[in-house]
């Protein structure tokens, strides 16, 4: 089967730097994909992976190694409104979406 | 606002019952996708319907169906509930029916949370 494993919890203040880590067993994907949620809010996509290295948007960044199946979500310049859950999701060869078990992040002032 | 309608916003039933939760995908959108996600739990893929067909098949329960109408908009049907089916189901859109290797983004609708008593 599939699976990913992610921190249930993360804290850091505003302005730091937190890397929220996704690793995986699954026999095979497309590639990785993150997403952010708000407490009662529906998930936003936030970055893709579709091969190895780091991937840029703007505060974020996301990276992959599928030799080490292994992946993270970096967030720079903490704010107060990235509280949040955030989510590592793949989509495997057999069509079906795996989500992990979300990060939930708390920016302290 | 994602552009991905769902109704109704809450809902609040008895064990045994049945129910229909309808989405609506961004104009455009021929791919829409249903996930559960229970308390403090993590979004289940559930199934994904693209251009009225099914394409593929999470986990999904026997007591719950679904299909994609020649309009676009998607009904999940829930059948049989039980106390555990209470939790939020989220619809989701996209362009295409993702190729491999391609990315195409999911667009959630708000959810409707579902209610066993």
């Amino acid at each position: 089967g599939q699976s990913l494993e992610q921190p249930s919890e993360v804290t850091a203040v505003e302005g730091a730097i937190v890397q929220i880590n996704c690793t995986y067993q699954t026999s095979g994907f497309y590639g990785l994909s993150w997403y952010q949620q708000h407490d009662g809010g529906a998930p936003t996509f936030l970055s893709y992976n579709a091969l190895d290295g780091l991937e840029e948007t703007g505060r974020f960044s996301s990276f992959l190694s599928r030799s080490d199946s292994y992946g993270y979500l970096l967030l720079q310049e903490l704010q107060m409104k990235d509280s949040a859950s955030y989510f590592c999701a793949v989509r495997n060869y057999g069509q079906n979406f795996v989500f992990g078990p979300g990060t939930r992040l708390s920016v302290l002032p | 606002d994602s552009g991905v309608t769902q109704t109704p916003k809450h809902l609040i039933t008895a064990t045994g019952q049945r129910v229909t939760l309808r989405c609506s995908p961004r104009s455009g959108d021929l791919s829409v996708y249903w996930y559960q996600q229970s308390l403090d739990q993590g979004l289940q893929f559930l199934i994904q319907y693209y251009n009225g067909e099914e394409r593929a098949k999470g986990n999904i329960l026997e007591r719950f169906s679904a299909q994609q109408f020649p309009d676009l908009h998607s009904e999940l049907n829930l059948s049989s509930l039980e106390l555990g089916d209470s939790a939020l189901y989220f619809c989701a859109s996209s362009g295409g029916p993702v190729t491999s290797g391609g990315q195409e983004t999911q667009y959630f609708g708000p959810g409707t949370r579902l209610l066993v008593l």
